[in-house]
């Protein structure tokens, strides 16, 4: 069954820094999706992509965020400048015709 | 805008024990409706979907059945297990323009 990669599965960064979380939708999907969790609370939207443009972003999905779909391929979601309150699970879904998303097994990211 | 409310956790119940999450939504449209399933350590799995009104949703014992007139969505499992210990959440996509709309997850133990 076709399924959403994530990588890397978990990333520690120091504050300040600059991080890429990796994804690699599904090959005939056309919409890709960023969301995140906070630890223990519920699942928050971030950004849609569709057709090479961003399509809808939350209030969450600031300056510091931002979406790329490099080679085809891959779809990334590069966070500037970390902070503490950025610690989180990153989850990474596709859909083709937004009925039916597939999520990735998620990216945790930790902020110290 | 679109929302999801789902009951508060967490529910312990014991091995066979029968089940129910409750899960109303506000939508403006006709949304498709979703549950999915976080296992410890894992991503977000799709248990089951319905994308109509009376449309019943089923996978692993799991049931819910598309309530217009009522705006639920709610999860039933005749008989649960240990392995369905796990956060269920609720969750709608609009067949507008809007992304997943998410409900705060209701965390489950059963207990043998």
């Amino acid at each position: 069954e076709p399924e959403v990669t994530q990588t890397p599965s978990h990333q520690v960064t120091q504050m300040g820094q600059e991080v890429i979380l990796r994804c690699v939708p599904i090959s005939n999907h056309l919409y890709f999706y960023w969301y995140r969790q906070i630890l223990g609370q519920k699942v928050e939207f971030l950004v849609s992509f569709y057709n090479n443009e961003i399509s809808e972003k939350s209030e969450i999905f600031d300056d510091q965020f931002s979406v790329e779909r490099p080679d085809g391929s891959n779809f990334t979601l590069k966070i500037r400048s970390t902070k503490l309150e950025d610690s989180a699970m990153y989850f990474c879904a596709s859909s083709s015709d937004r009925s039916g998303y597939t999520f990735g097994s998620g990216t945790r990211l930790t902020v110290v | 805008g679109d929302s999801v409310t789902q009951m508060e956790g967490p529910v312990t119940l014991s091995e066979e024990a029968f089940l129910t999450i409750n899960c109303t939504y506000t939508a403006t449209g006709y949304p498709s409706l979703f549950w999915y399933v976080q296992y410890p350590g894992e991503g977000l799995q799709l248990l089951l979907k319905a994308t109509k009104a009376d449309d019943k949703g089923s996978n692993k014992g799991f049931e819910a059945t598309y309530r217009k007139e009522t705006t639920s969505f709610h999860l039933e499992k005749g008989s649960v297990q240990v392995s369905d210990s796990a956060v269920y959440f609720c969750a709608l996509s609009d067949r507008g323009n809007t992304p997943l709309v998410f409900g705060k997850g209701t965390r489950l133990s059963v207990i043998a």
